[in-house]
């Protein structure tokens, strides 16, 4: 079936670090990719996406690229801020084959100043 | 345009009683989904609801149910609650399809002691 893959977390970085947050996926057909970050307290909320190969999403100084070859949509952002502090959850859902949506665990990012 | 908002925020509970949450989706949406997010099993997909049924299901017991209103809006019901549902319970509503992007609520916070 569909799943994703995060990298394990806490990732600690100081402010204006470069960030990478690891996802790949499994899928039988051909899923939209999604980012969403959860503050504290807060719900989920989207950050970016990409719904074909290729497709490069951003958002807030955030990309991650649609790789059908590699299976990956790797999030990352040039310059980490102490506000970006949060959990970021990779997903993907498959409009043909799907009936969900199916999340990772989560990584949860600290920005030190 | 308004978001997604959930109600209660915050809730607490004792074993064997019964709870109600309630969902109001973003104008025009009419897929409701609820999650439950917990520590150690992350974001877990319950239901979701459309045109006043339940299009899918997670792998949760009975004690868990729901139901959508004419006008999309969706309360869940948990029976017998028992210490293990002590959870963040985040609904997302999307257009049509569960596949389509999900936009979150900020959830309730439901404590059983």
């Amino acid at each position: 079936g569909d799943s994703v893959t995060q990298m394990e977390g806490p990732v600690t970085l100081s402010e204006e670090a470069f960030l990478t947050i690891n996802c790949t996926y499994t899928a039988t057909g051909y899923p939209s990719l999604f980012w969403y970050v959860q503050y504290p307290g807060e719900g989920l909320q989207l950050l970016l996406k990409a719904t074909k190969a290729d497709d490069k999403g951003s958002n807030k100084g955030f990309e991650a690229t649609y790789r059908k070859e590699t299976t990956s949509f790797h999030l990352e952002k040039g310059s980490v801020q102490v506000s970006d502090s949060a959990v970021y959850f990779c997903a993907l859902s498959d409009a043909n084959t799907g009936n969900q949506f199916y999340f990772g665990t989560g990584t949860s990012l600290t920005v030190i100043p | 345009k308004a978001g997604v908002t959930q109600t209660p925020r915050y809730l607490i509970k004792t074993r064997g009683q019964q709870v109600t949450l309630s969902c109001s989706p973003i104008s025009g949406h009419r897929s409701v989904s609820w999650y439950q997010q917990t520590p150690g099993q992350g974001l877990q997909f319950l239901f979701e609801y459309f045109s006043e049924t339940q299009r899918n299901k997670g792998n949760f017991p009975g004690r868990f149910s729901g139901r959508q209103f004419s006008n999309s809006r969706s309360e869940m019901n948990v029976s017998t609650l028992e210490l293990g549902d002590s959870a963040l319970y985040l609904c997302a509503s999307s257009l049509d399809r569960v596949t389509d992007t999900q936009y979150f609520g900020p959830g309730t916070r439901l404590t059983v002691l």
